[in-house]
């Protein structure tokens, strides 16, 4: 079975410019998770979905940043403009409502803006 | 409330030796505790998890104890090996919500 997949794995960009992450769930998972991964800051969740409807967002830094989720097999995360302090390592998981709230993760997009 | 803590923050052991890490919680809420595997460059990979109905849960040589009482909970790795050495995180989850709580990460080096 294929797992969470990410796109891109790599992302450099400069400062101002728009990036978009992509995730696509595992089949059947219907709640899904974007989380930043960062030395200083460590795993933090962003924002999460359960049937496609966003349930929590405060994890979400600044208006820079969005998220969407317009069916059940792919999400897309939105930073507009992107900051060199958004530099990290961001990651998406998808698991079950109705399991026993296992997540299970991607393999993450690394981006670096300059 | 909503914290996990998480210790140590690194950890070296012998390869054979028993690894343990160590995490508390205050959100009695809580009723799913997992813990995560991860490799540089890789995602966090579930490793084992538990429920507070049971106090100790094991999976190869891997063992999670629970101390609800406690509020805590605690990985052992028994016979380490250097295939083991990576960064483990423990999570929560539990009331009205799915989301996880994760704690700040242990990075284990098993020297051979």
């Amino acid at each position: 079975d294929a797992g969470v997949i990410q796109s891109p794995r790599h992302e450099v960009t400069e400062m101002g410019q728009e990036v978009t992450l992509r995730c696509k769930p595992i089949s059947g998972h219907n709640s899904l998770f974007w989380y930043r991964q960062t030395m200083m800051r460590g795993l933090e969740l962003l924002i999460y979905f359960n049937n496609n409807v966003p349930i929590d967002d405060s994890g979400m830094p600044e208006d820079r940043f969005s998220a969407k989720m317009p069916n059940a097999s792919f999400s897309t995360l939105k930073i507009q403009p992107s900051e060199p302090r958004d530099s990290a390592v961001y990651f998406c998981a998808s698991g079950r409502l109705a399991g026993e709230g296992e997540q299970y993760f991607g393999p993450g997009t690394r981006l670096t803006v300059t | 409330q909503q914290q996990v803590k998480q210790s140590p923050q690194s950890l070296i052991v012998q390869k054979g030796g028993i690894s343990i890490i160590n995490c508390a919680y205050e959100n009695t809420a809580f009723d799913y505790f997992p813990w995560y595997q991860q490799f540089p460059g890789k995602g966090p990979a579930l490793l084992i998890a538990i429920r507070p109905d049971v106090s100790e849960k094991k999976e190869g040589r891997f063992t999670i104890s629970f101390n609800k009482s406690a509020k805590q909970f605690s990985l052992h790795i028994m016979d380490s090996q250097p295939g083991d050495s990576a960064t483990y995180f423990c999570a929560a989850s539990g009331g009205a919500t799915n989301k996880l709580i994760f704690g700040t990460g242990t990075l284990l080096a098993v020297q051979p």
